[in-house]
């Protein structure tokens, strides 16, 4: 169970162009999903906070009109990387809660490796 | 906001040895997960402890949260090349709604 699958794996796109990466809870239904991102060798540095319904919460730093979230479904939530540079080059990973509150489990999508050129 | 320190941030060990990470906080939390990370891939949870003292043991990896819910550790016995990965702790916190503090994580290198 709490299976979270992501796609595309890997996207090579031109700069300018946006790249849209989808996330989805594949055995339960994720109230909340989280949208991080992560550098070679570091941590995973979250970008954004989305709930089904409503609209996301961005971390300090992370351009909201750069990285469009919508989370339309309780299974469902994208990413979209609007007019990427190479500087968005980067790995891409989500996660879910199964319910809101707190200190719930999050259970990560395999990642999407994202490379502008 | 709450910092989780990890510690080390690498070890290399051989075969068969024991290895120990820590993770250490001034802030109380109300979980503490731990994930192993290969790479290329997401990030696979391993355990959840919510109570202060629990311990949960998993075959060779056992785990640790402190009586005051400030620190965590995870112990692995006789490590095989198969428990290589980044190490990855994270806290959960009452009220952040599934928001997750993580630490910066413990790269792991086990040689046969």
């Amino acid at each position: 169970g709490a299976v979270v699958s992501q796609h595309p794996s890997r996207v090579i796109c031109k700069s300018g162009t946006s790249v849209k990466i989808e996330c989805r809870s594949l055995d339960f239904q994720a109230t909340t999903m989280f949208w991080y991102r992560q550098f070679p060798k570091q941590s995973l540095m979250l970008m954004a906070t989305s709930n089904e319904g409503s609209k996301a919460t961005y971390e300090q730093g992370v351009e909201k009109d750069k990285f469009l979230i919508n989370h339309a479904s309780l299974t469902l939530s994208t990413l979209t990387v609007t007019s990427a540079h190479p500087e968005d080059s980067s790995f891409y990973i989500c996660s879910a809660t199964s319910s809101g509150g707190y200190g719930e489990t999050q259970y990560f999508g395999p990642g999407t490796r994202l490379l502008v050129l | 906001t709450q910092l989780l320190e990890q510690s080390p941030q690498f070890l290399s060990i051989q075969e068969g040895e024991n290895l120990t990470v820590y993770c250490n906080s001034s802030s109380v939390f109300s979980s503490l997960q731990w994930y192993r990370q290969e790479p290329g891939e997401g990030p696979v949870l391993l355990v959840t402890v919510v109570t202060g003292g629990e311990v949960k043991k998993l075959k060779r990896l056992t785990f640790q949260f402190g009586d005051a819910r400030k620190d965590s550790s995870l112990h692995i016995t006789a490590a095989q090349p198969g428990d290589t990965g980044l190490y990855l702790c994270a806290g959960g916190s009452f009220g952040s709604w599934g928001k997750l503090q993580f630490g910066a994580g413990t790269q792991v290198v086990v040689t046969p």
